[in-house]
């Protein structure tokens, strides 16, 4: 059975760090593109950008270019998005998801994971 | 402002029909990217409803349909029912700006 599992829910300061986590299992992960969601409270469901666990090539929207960074650990088949600095308005859930397909990000994002919440709050 | 514009929001009544639209450009639904359809219940991660336009993925039943046309694509729902009452998300692919989504259309169930 394919799965993603997420870190736990985050409480930080503006300024302050962070890595999130989302850890494949029942699949290859180095085969299938992993995209990451941002979710909002209460708004729709954003892009945020995608890499490729097999050699880590890694692609962001326009967006989010520059504002976080995504990574991943093949060897232990877990997929990372990280802040160096984190803002008020990165208050949102963020989903791990896989791209169900050779080609990546033109694949449907057929498995998710249960999202982690980040609030972000002096 | 999304770069797919969907409803902000439809209703029915049990056992009719509802249609969700997502309208593109040039540069993603027009361009033939697939276009592929979530379901979103309240506090629960999004799941794959349609792929590749009008695909349907195990367990999603045959009363839930997709398709495109030009620049847009439709979602149509027959023989409504209450469980069918959640957030839907179009997504597809833009040529300048990679992964796009709608910006999603809340289905009441009446």
């Amino acid at each position: 059975e394919v799965q993603l599992v997420q870190s736990g829910p985050e409480v930080k300061k503006p300024g302050e760090s962070l890595k999130i986590s989302c850890k494949g299992s029942g699949y290859s992960f180095t085969s299938y593109w992993i995209g990451w969601v941002r979710q909002m409270p209460g708004k729709g469901l954003e892009w945020v950008g995608i890499i490729y666990p097999g050699d880590s090539h890694t692609r962001y929207s326009p967006s989010f270019q520059g504002q976080v960074t995504i990574a991943a650990d093949r060897s232990i088949s877990t997929a990372y998005l990280q802040w160096s600095s984190l803002k008020a308005s990165d208050t949102a859930l963020y989903y791990c998801a896989r791209h169900g397909g050779i080609v990546g990000a033109t694949d449907p994002l057929d498995y998710w994971g249960q999202g982690t919440l980040v609030t972000v709050s002096s | 402002q999304s770069v797919l514009t969907q409803p902000p929001s439809v209703s029915g009544a049990p056992g009719q029909r509802v249609t969700i639209s997502c309208t593109g450009s040039s540069s993603n639904i027009g361009a033939l990217y697939d276009v592929h359809w979530y379901k979103q219940l309240p506090g629960r991660a999004p799941q794959l409803l349609i792929y590749g336009n009008n695909n349907r993925p195990s367990g999603v039943p045959d009363r839930i349909s997709g398709s495109k046309s030009g620049t847009s694509a439709s979602l149509a729902i027959t023989g409504l029912q209450a469980e069918d009452e959640a957030d839907y998300y179009c997504q597809s692919y833009d040529s300048r700006l990679s992964v796009v989504f709608g910006g999603g259309t809340k289905l009441t169930v009446l």
